[in-house]
């Protein structure tokens, strides 16, 4: 069966810090992969997503950047973290193919002070 | 662009009773799916159910089950025998066929289940 997973769970960073999130899939090949983030009590908003290594497509111009430079491995990156990048961001995953079931990992809690 | 509308923003349920959340949705596109997600105060997002808009037929799983209306762009949920653990953040979603990058997300319905 398939698996995701991301970490760190939680973090807390100074602003100005660099930021690395990382989520692995197990279980699949060449999987549509995915970055959220949820701000308090709202909706997801995606940030990024890739249909392929080295393939990613920016939704939101911010300061946040992603890379997938293996199949199942997708990295959030930031070299300078503002307070406003502050939230709850979530990895996920797909199969190849458009309307498919998007699967979440668990989530990664980032406190900017 | 997509929009995914859920206009209530909190719900509560008496334990075993029946309730129903709202979604509707406005988009351009002919072929999708629409989905129910359950957020618990795990913050882990799970599947609940799936529809996809080219079947007439509603989805069903156990409980849950959905009033899916492709002309009048709505996507309800009804949870029968509401329990407890049902104590969630509900998420209406829909994701066009032609490109998975475009899925869009509602703002969330916290439906709380009371004993």
């Amino acid at each position: 069966s398939q698996t995701i997973h991301q970490w760190p769970a939680t973090l807390v960073q100074p602003v100005g810090s660099p930021l690395s999130l990382e989520c692995t899939v197990e279980g699949t090949s060449n999987p549509n992969l995915y970055w959220y983030r949820q701000a308090a009590g709202r909706g997801l908003q995606l940030l990024f997503y890739s249909v392929g290594i080295g393939q990613i497509s920016s939704e939101v111009p911010q300061n946040l950047s992603a890379s997938r430079p293996q199949d199942r491995q997708f990295i959030l990156s930031s070299k300078k973290l503002l307070l406003s990048d502050s939230g709850f961001y979530l990895c996920a995953w797909s199969v190849s193919r458009s309307g498919n079931t998007i699967y979440f990992g668990e989530g990664s809690w980032l406190t900017v002070v | 662009a997509q929009t995914v509308t859920q206009s209530q923003p909190e719900m509560s349920v008496q334990e075993a009773e029946t309730v129903t959340l709202s979604c509707t949705y406005d988009t351009s596109e002919s072929n999708y799916y629409l989905f129910w997600y359950k957020q618990p105060p795990s913050r882990q997002m799970i599947l609940v159910i799936r529809q996809e808009a080219y079947k007439q037929q509603n989805a069903t799983e156990n409980r849950f089950s959905v009033n899916f209306q492709k002309a009048a762009k709505s996507f309800s949920l009804k949870i029968s025998d509401s329990q407890l653990g049902d104590t969630a953040m509900y998420f209406c979603a829909f994701i066009p066929n032609t490109n998975a990058g475009k899925s869009t997300f509602g703002d969330g319905t916290t439906l709380t289940v009371k004993p």
